[in-house]
Parts: structure tokens; C-alpha cells; sequence
């Protein structure tokens, strides 16, 4: 069946680094992919997704680009800030029916 | 703010007990789903409703169930509580038409059973 995997957490890094966490799925079909985020206290939210093979998504200076060819999804961003912070889950929908398959989620800590 | 609210924020009852857990939809989304969030952070996908109707189920212990009412508001029944089933438990909607997957979520529930 469709799987999402995505490195295990929790990654630290100091303010301003540059952050990879990497996301990998297995699907049949053409699946739509997602990142979503959850701050602390709160439910997820979008933050970014692509709809098709090359396609780049990007939001609040996040990107990930969608390999067809390597299967991933990785999620990148040039400059973290503490108040990135948050669990980032990777996940993929529309290879039948509704349902959205997770990845486990990545805890990321952004230090000053 | 999604646009999805769940209540109640917090709920802390006792082991055996029975709740119910309330989510309203975006407007005009049709399908609801919901979710539990252990505390390793794992999201666990339990159950889907389309337009009224059960679409897809996931890891929904049989002390579960859920429906969703013709205004399309969601409830999740928990009952024979055990400390197990304390997490969060998330809700969330979407359109339901083709090519649109993305879900947007509630903030929350969060069950302590005692």
C-alpha cells in the first residue's frame, strides 16, 4: 500500500542554519504531495503541496520539489527562525478515494 | 484559523466512561476525518465520512464509532475508556471534490483518561 517515510527527530539546529528533512513515499498512481506543520498546542496546517512531477511548492520560505524519480518530497528552507519550531509531517492523497497518508512527523528546535 | 472547530478543547474523565467529541466542518466541505495524536506525536487516521456516509475506515478500535449528521457537522463516540485512548484527537475536513486532497484541521481534543 501507499507509505510516507521521513527522517526521524528530532533535528536541532541554531537559528539562521539551513534546514533538510527528508520525505520519501511509495504510491500507485500519481499522488498529490503535502507538507504540513504543527506548532505547539495547535492542530496541523498546510504549508505547502505540488500537484505533479517537478512541481515546486513553496510558503514562508519553505520549498520542497516533487521527484518523480527518487520518489521525495524534501522539505527545505535557507534560514530557519525559532519560531519554526514546530512538528513538520510529510504526506501524500489522491491515488484513491480522499484518505492522506502521514509520514511519523519531524520535531524540529530552532535555538537562538 | 482553519475554519474547523472541535469541542470540547479538554476533556478528563475516568476509566469505562463513555464520550463524545464534536467537530463542525469548514462551510461547504463535505468530508470529515478524524484523527487520534498520541503523545509520540504519530497521527493516527481512524475514520472518514462523505456526505453522511462511512467512505474509509483506518486503525478505529470497535469501542469507537462515529457519524456525521446532515448538516455535516462530526461526532466521535469513545466508550469503555481505558488510559490508552488519552491523546489528542483531531478532525478535519475537506471539499471532497476530486483534486482537492488538501485537509484542514481543528485544533484539537485533548482526552485524559484517569
Amino acid at each position: 500500500g501507499d507509505s510516507v517515510t521521513q527522517m526521524e527527530g528530532p533535528v536541532t539546529l541554531s537559528e539562521e542554519a539551513f534546514l533538510t528533512i527528508n520525505c520519501t513515499y511509495t504510491a500507485t498512481g500519481y499522488p498529490s504531495l503535502f507538507w504540513y506543520v504543527q506548532y505547539p498546542g495547535e492542530g496541523l496546517q498546510l504549508l505547502l503541496k505540488a500537484t505533479k512531477a517537478d512541481d515546486k511548492g513553496s510558503n514562508k520560505g519553505f520549498e520542497a520539489t516533487y521527484r518523480k524519480e527518487t520518489t521525495s518530497f524534501h522539505l527545505e528552507k535557507g534560514s530557519v527562525q525559532v519560531s519554526d519550531s514546530a512538528v513538520y509531517f510529510c504526506a501524500l492523497s489522491g491515488t484513491g478515494g480522499f484518505k492522506t497518508i502521514f509520514g511519523a512527523g519531524t520535531r524540529l528546535f530552532v535555538k537562538a | 484559523d482553519s475554519g474547523v472547530t472541535q469541542t470540547p478543547k479538554h476533556l478528563i474523565t475516568a476509566t469505562g466512561q463513555r464520550v463524545t467529541l464534536r467537530c463542525s466542518p469548514r462551510s461547504g466541505d463535505l468530508s470529515v476525518y478524524w484523527y487520534q495524536q498520541s503523545l509520540d506525536q504519530g497521527l493516527q487516521f481512524l475514520i472518514q465520512y462523505y456526505n453522511g456516509e462511512e467512505r474509509a475506515k483506518g486503525n478505529i478500535l470497535e469501542r469507537f464509532s462515529a457519524q456525521q449528521f446532515p448538516d455535516l457537522h462530526s461526532e466521535l463516540n469513545l466508550s469503555s475508556l481505558e488510559l490508552g485512548d488519552s491523546a489528542l484527537y483531531f478532525c478535519a475536513s475537506t471539499p471532497g471534490t476530486p483534486g482537492t486532497y488538501e485537509q484542514y484541521f481543528g485544533p484539537g481534543t485533548r482526552l485524559t483518561v484517569t
